[in-house]
């Protein structure tokens, strides 16, 4: 089967740095991707691992573990417009989990 | 980069009515596109996965001839929710990507659909 979990609700402060965190169990894979979605749209491309380590670009970073299948996703010098659901998946076909809301405070 | 057009943004209708989304590639060839649904405050569920000129793939629980696809060519695919109920009232998205599993997804904008 497969199964993706990540906390369901985080909330920080403007400026702060946030880390979410994300597990997975799946028969197949090809890579992690993580996704940010505002209310109402249509999820954007954030981030892509698929050999252990951290990947950044700019402001957010990612960091995937095979072995124990775990990923996290890291956004520093937080912003307003961070506020969001972040949604990591799993490729070969691309199952997402549930989303982690975002709140982002001043 | 890569887009995928969406169409239409929203919808509403009657019960009872079929309603038809059409997503396009605008500017790659996609042999491959994928249509998930997302209720409120939950996550993307994946519907089907759409391949060009043959017989889309159905996630368990989704029934195929009630959500049909037609994939006729690299850049259209469409889907049709027929006899559509309250209960169908969600957020359909489309997605495709460039060169297949290993690649980003890049998504419609997505259809609001709202069954009266």
């Amino acid at each position: 089967g497969q199964n993706i979990d990540q906390p369901t609700e985080m909330t920080a402060t403007e400026g702060a740095i946030v880390q979410i965190n994300c597990t997975y169990q799946t028969s197949g894979f090809n890579g992690l991707f993580w996704y940010q979605q505002h209310a109402g749209e249509a999820p954007t491309f954030l981030s892509y691992n698929v050999l252990d380590g951290l990947e950044e670009k700019g402001r957010f970073s990612s960091f995937l573990s095979r072995s124990k299948g775990y990923s996290y996703l890291l956004l520093k010098e937080l912003q307003m417009k961070d506020s969001a659901s972040y949604l990591c998946a799993v490729s070969h076909k691309l199952i997402f989990g549930a989303g982690t809301r975002l709140a982002v405070h001043p | 980069g890569a887009v995928v057009s969406q169409h239409p943004s929203w919808v509403i209708c009657k019960s009872g009515t079929s309603v038809k989304i059409e997503c396009r590639s605008l500017d790659f060839q996609a042999t491959t596109m994928f249509w998930y649904r997302q209720f409120p405050k939950q996550s993307l569920m994946l519907m089907a996965t759409s391949n060009e000129g043959s017989k889309a793939t159905y996630e368990q629980g989704v029934e195929k001839d009630k959500f049909l696809i037609n994939h006729a060519s690299l850049t259209l695919s469409t889907l049709t929710v027929t006899s559509a109920h309250p209960e169908d009232s969600s957020f359909y998205i489309c997605s495709a990507s460039l060169t297949g599993n290993n690649s980003p997804l890049h998504f419609g904008n997505g259809t609001r659909l709202t069954v009266t």
